[in-house]
């Protein structure tokens, strides 16, 4: 398996633009997360979908972040407009979850965004 | 709600010498544990996870971990470390409480091996 993928690896935007991250998971994972690295605040989960339906969004920050997972192999976190401040590494990781037991989260690159 | 914390930042040590990177947590129910790594530049990988059984557990590159239920800790151990051992080392938890439940991660722990 190729793993969870990532697209784009880097991004560098200025302020204001629209910008796009994507996610594929691992083929037969029934849950996908999205997360925010940075220095300041460590790794935080923002939004995470169970069989492509959002269940808890209560990490994102602001309207201006969103997400969707139109099928079982693709998602998308979308800022709008961006600002310096969501400068981060953005992850996308996906699990199997058996018995309705956490199993492992299998974790992308990441894609490294910098707003300018 | 869990929490998590990793009362170390930061770890030096040098090469072939022991570490234990400490976790302690916070839940008023039974809990599912994690330690995660992340090498630079990379997306993090489970080292080893704790879900019921025996309080021990051996994860991948010699590590290991040991729930103490009482000191609320799950401490990572490893009894001489290399080089390639350098990274960042996450612990995480999650509910036991049926039904899926979130996972809360650590600070992280940046492990320097100085050779």
């Amino acid at each position: 398996d190729a793993g969870v993928i990532q697209s784009p690896r880097h991004e560098v935007t200025e302020m204001g633009q629209e910008v796009t991250l994507r996610c594929k998971p691992i083929s037969g994972h029934d849950y996908l997360f999205w997360y925010r690295q940075t220095m300041m605040r460590g790794l935080e989960l923002l939004i995470y979908f169970n069989n492509n339906v959002p269940i808890d969004d209560s990490g994102m920050p602001e309207d201006r972040f969103s997400a969707k997972m139109p099928n079982a192999s693709f998602s998308t976190l979308k800022i709008q407009p961006s600002e310096p401040r969501d400068s981060a590494v953005y992850f996308c990781a996906s699990s199997l979850a058996e018995d309705g037991v956490q199993e492992t989260q299998y974790f992308g690159p990441g894609t490294r965004l910098l707003v300018l | 709600a869990q929490s998590v914390t990793q009362l170390d930042s930061q770890v030096p040590v040098f090469e072939e010498a022991p570490v234990e990177l400490r976790c302690n947590y916070s839940s008023s129910v039974s809990v599912y544990l994690f330690w995660y790594v992340q090498y630079p530049n990379q997306g993090l990988q489970l080292l080893l996870k704790y879900l019921s059984g025996s309080t021990l557990v051996k994860g991948i590159n010699g590590f290991e971990a040991e729930f103490n239920k009482s000191q609320t800790s799950f401490h990572l151990r490893k009894p001489s470390v290399h080089i390639s051992d350098t990274a960042e080392y996450f612990c995480a938890v999650s509910l036991n409480s049926g039904g899926y439940q979130k996972v809360t991660f650590g600070i992280g722990t940046k492990l320097q091996v100085i050779p």
